[in-house]
């Protein structure tokens, strides 16, 4: 079953607790990407990967690092976590197909809900 | 910048009635449209797609339309039901990056029986 697994789902830290929040994914695909939602905001990007050693940032990517040293993972670390970083955050997949015409599915994980205190 | 509004925010039907969710995009070469719903304390899951080269597309009681020179796509929900409310986004894959997709704030879809 194609499956984009992250962890942990629910976590309540405290303000400079450095933490990482797993991702995974078993469709053998070549783009990762995290995501946060918050409310009224929708779901804005927060660092995306092409492939292995390849990341780039994304729309807020202040406060984070990630990295991708192999290709079905994709952690997302939070070296010194702040109250405005409480959210709910989503690892997504999807393969890398070429030419406009191509649509790309994005598949999500289960999400991660974030307190900072 | 790079931008996609989505409207209305909220919206309540009654069974049976039409929903129609209309997004706005800001970057003119965008080439892939797609929509997700998200029930809650769910993931957001993909259930309607439309590219640039077509202009309706139909699932069922579900249907996307996509006006390239306005720069607009709405999706339209047929015959509601009660299963369908859920947060509902769109979003729009903007040229400048591989596979970036830039979502709308999101609908919360109210479907009362």
């Amino acid at each position: 079953e194609a499956q984009v697994t992250q962890n942990p789902r629910y976590l309540i830290t405290v303000t400079g607790k450095k933490l990482t929040v797993t991702c995974s994914q078993n469709m053998n695909h070549e783009y990762m990407s995290w995501y946060r939602q918050d409310p009224g905001l929708g779901l804005r990007q927060i660092y995306y990967s092409m492939n292995v050693e390849v990341t780039d940032k994304g729309d807020v990517p202040e406060g984070y690092k990630v990295s991708r040293k192999e290709k079905r993972n994709f952690p997302l670390i939070l070296e010194s976590p702040s109250p405005n970083q409480t959210s709910l955050y989503f690892c997504a997949s999807s393969s890398q197909l070429p030419g406009p015409t191509s649509g790309n599915t994005i598949y999500f994980g289960e999400g991660s809900w974030l307190t900072v205190v | 910048g790079e931008n996609v509004e989505q409207h209305p925010s909220t919206l309540s039907v009654q069974e049976g009635d039409s929903a129609v969710i209309k997004c706005t995009y800001s970057d003119s070469a965008s080439n892939y449209f797609p929509w997700y719903k998200q029930e809650l304390g769910k993931r957001p899951q993909l259930i309607i797609d439309i590219r640039s080269n077509v202009g309706e597309k139909k699932d069922q009681r579900i249907a996307v339309t996509l006006n390239k020179t306005a720069k607009h796509f709405s999706l339209h929900i047929t015959e509601t039901q009660p299963e369908d409310s859920a947060v509902y986004f769109c979003a729009a894959r903007f040229s400048g990056g591989y596979n970036k997709l830039i979502f709308g704030a999101g609908t919360r879809l109210a479907v009362h029986p």
